[in-house]
């Protein structure tokens, strides 16, 4: 069974500092990795992806992969209010294209 | 780019009437869609997997004659949501596939909050 594991939060972040966000995954053989927001009552959106071991870029954010560790994270600095958000971490085992998801995190930044 | 469209975003009806969600890929062509189900603080439940030209491979558990798939064509994949009851109540949700220029990305619509009365 492939599997996504996620801290079902929440987790809580004071406006301003930064927010580090983990998963891990079971399947080794995984290829891409994904990370997406949803806001209460709204589909999942898309903020991040990675596929190459590192760290990636994008703004505030950084996803980081460890595929040695089987763990992909998410960073987001200067947390803002309007980041609170359940996070959901993704998984592609090059499966008819499907996602292995993960249960997601709930941030919250406290202003 | 990469704009999925899913309409309606809300839908009420009667118990045992029918209710059709489309979801279309405006920019670019999806070999792929999804169809998802999320009840309230759970997570993304894969329903099925719809290919252009081809029967939807349904999750286990998914009742394929009461939730019906067609992907016709490479931009629009329906669900119809048969003889529905309370217990359908959910937010619906679809996600589109290009396999090729996006690598393998998902791109969601806005989803379908539908109630059964």
């Amino acid at each position: 069974q492939k599997e996504v594991e996620q801290n079902s939060g929440p987790l809580s972040v004071p406006e301003g500092a930064i927010a580090s966000l983990n998963c891990t995954y079971s399947d080794r053989g995984s290829q891409s990795f994904f990370w997406y927001r949803q806001y209460s009552g709204k589909s999942p959106e898309l903020i991040m992806f990675i596929y190459s071991n590192g760290d990636k870029e994008d703004g505030r954010f950084t996803a980081q992969l460890n595929k040695a560790s089987q763990y992909v994270s998410l960073l987001i600095r200067d947390s803002q209010p309007s980041d609170s958000a359940t996070y959901l971490c993704a998984v592609n085992p090059l499966i008819n294209y499907q996602l292995i998801w993960g249960a997601g995190t709930k941030l919250i930044i406290k202003p | 780019g990469a704009v999925v469209s899913q309409h309606p975003s809300r839908v009420i009806c009667k118990s045992g009437t029918s209710v059709k969600i489309e979801c279309r890929s405006l920019d670019f062509q999806a070999t792929t869609m999804f169809w998802y189900r999320q009840f309230p603080k759970q997570s993304l439940m894969l329903m099925a997997t719809s290919n252009e030209g081809s029967k939807a491979t349904y999750e286990q558990g998914v009742e394929k004659d009461k939730f019906l798939i067609n992907h016709a064509s490479l931009t629009l994949s329906t669900l119809t949501v048969t003889s529905a009851h309370p217990e359908d109540s959910s937010f619906y949700i679809c996600s589109a596939h290009s396999g090729q220029i996006f690598k393998n990305i998902q791109y969601f619509g806005a989803g379908t909050r539908l109630s059964v009365l």
